[in-house]
């Protein structure tokens, strides 16, 4: 079985561009969380969709990313414009219930904000 | 605010030495600890702890929950060089499903 798959591995853009995100979960998953670690931090929470709906958006930075999962299915999250300190590691994970014990994670997007 | 710490930060040791690693937390709310292992990319999943003072064991790894001092230990024994990796610690409250994590703590084994 798949796992947790994100496009792309890393991503270098320049301060004020439009990067979008990919993941694609688990099939079967309803449950999809974006996570990030900037470097030397902990990771932290971005949002959490549960099918197409987003259950909890309350880590999200700022207006400028945007989480989508049309058709419940795989989701993206674009940050428009980038900033310097967007720099850091995407980390999507699913599951399949969402009070279950285990998230499944993804490799990470790794993120340079030039 | 909620949050978990973890001690110590990096750890180096030899093969076959046995490591205890750290996680306290302050979480209102109290749901589940979890720890991960995270080698080159994906964290992966290694332990759930919902009650305390019951041992979870997986071949050399174990872990228990304390939660009257709000902490949790995870122990690996006679160490491996493939053990290397950084041990995330991750708390769940019971208003959401956000995972509130730990700095992690760098495990290196030497041969």
């Amino acid at each position: 079985e798949a796992g947790v798959t994100q496009f792309p591995s890393h991503s270098v853009i320049e301060k004020g561009q439009t990067v979008t995100l990919r993941c694609d979960p688990i099939s079967g998953h309803d449950n999809l969380y974006w996570y990030r670690r900037v470097m030397g931090k902990e990771i932290k929470f971005l949002l959490h969709f549960v099918k197409e709906s987003k259950q909890d958006e309350s880590g999200m930075p700022n207006n400028r990313f945007l989480a989508e999962r049309t058709g419940g299915t795989y989701s993206t999250l674009k940050v428009q414009p980038a900033e310097l300190e967007d720099s850091g590691v995407y980390f999507c994970a699913s599951s399949q219930r969402t009070s279950g014990n285990e998230q499944f994670f993804g490799p990470g997007t790794r993120l340079t904000v030039l | 605010e909620d949050k978990v710490v973890q001690s110590p930060l990096s750890l180096v040791v030899h093969e076959g030495d046995t490591v205890t690693l750290n996680c306290s937390y302050e979480v209102t709310n109290f749901r589940s600890l979890l720890w991960y292992k995270q080698e080159k990319k994906a964290p992966t999943f290694l332990f759930m702890l919902t009650s305390s003072g019951i041992e979870k064991k997986s071949g050399r790894l174990s872990s228990i929950l304390d939660k009257k001092e709000l902490s949790s230990i995870l122990n690996i024994t006679a160490t491996q060089t493939g053990d290397s990796a950084i041990y995330l610690c991750a708390v769940r409250n019971i208003s959401n499903y956000q995972l509130i994590w730990g700095a992690g703590t760098k495990l290196i084994i030497k041969p």
